[in-house]
């Protein structure tokens, strides 16, 4: 069964600071990997899909990396901005053979940013 | 295009009570899906569907039952509210090529 898993679950960063954010995955073979943004109250907001045969996805100031062997995922935010301030997902989604075409979520890591 | 749409936004049950949550999508999406949040727990799939007519059962789909007409809703139907169902609620739409995944904005519901 995958599990998902992000470190740290809550993160204080000063604002113009660069941060990584973590997700972890145990089974490898994974279609995609997709990083969402949640605000307080509101619903999931896509940031960035990595299909698995690729190693990187950049965004503006965001940029997602992939190791697949590894299991890792990182979200990197550069210059940080109080408006990053959300709980950021990360969601896996195995294979399309066997029926392990599901969306595995973690249970997130809480950003401020503060000024 | 207005993304995918969930009514209502807030509703407060009595144990006991039936009610549906709305969902549509204007994207042409044939996969649709149903999520519960729960603190602590991520997002868990309650049913999902891939294509009208076609539906199936997700992580955590006792208590809950779902249709699909039309290739734009897909409603989901609480039979009878338990307050182990307070939750909120996110419906979901796929593309069928990259696979990824969009949200509605949530029905937070509140069993009694």
């Amino acid at each position: 069964k995958q599990e998902v898993t992000q470190i740290p679950a809550a993160l204080s960063v000063p604002e113009g600071e660069n941060l990584v954010l973590n997700c972890s995955f145990t089974d490898s073979a994974i279609y995609n990997l997709q990083w969402f943004r949640q605000d307080p109250g509101k619903g999931l907001t896509s940031l960035l899909l990595i299909q698995s045969s690729q190693r990187e996805q950049t965004s503006g100031r965001l940029n997602a990396s992939l190791d697949k062997s590894s299991g890792r995922s990182t979200l990197y935010i550069a210059a940080s901005q109080p408006g990053d301030s959300a709980t950021y997902l990360c969601a896996v989604r195995g294979g399309l053979t066997g029926g392990g075409n599901k969306l595995t979520f973690g249970t997130g890591t809480q950003l401020k940013v503060e000024l | 295009n207005a993304g995918v749409t969930q009514t209502p936004k807030f509703q407060v049950l009595k144990t006991g009570q039936s009610m549906t949550l709305q969902c549509a999508q204007d994207m042409n999406h044939e996969y649709m899906s149903w999520y519960r949040q729960d603190p602590g727990m991520g997002l868990r799939l309650i049913h999902y569907s891939v294509g009208a007519g076609i539906t199936d059962q997700g992580e955590v789909p006792n208590g809950y039952n779902v249709s699909r007409s039309t290739t734009e809703d897909f409603p989901l139907r609480l039979l009878s509210a338990a307050p182990s169902q307070t939750s909120v609620y996110f419906c979901a739409s796929r593309t069928g090529f990259t696979y990824e995944q969009y949200f509605g904005p949530g029905t937070r519901l509140t069993v009694t």
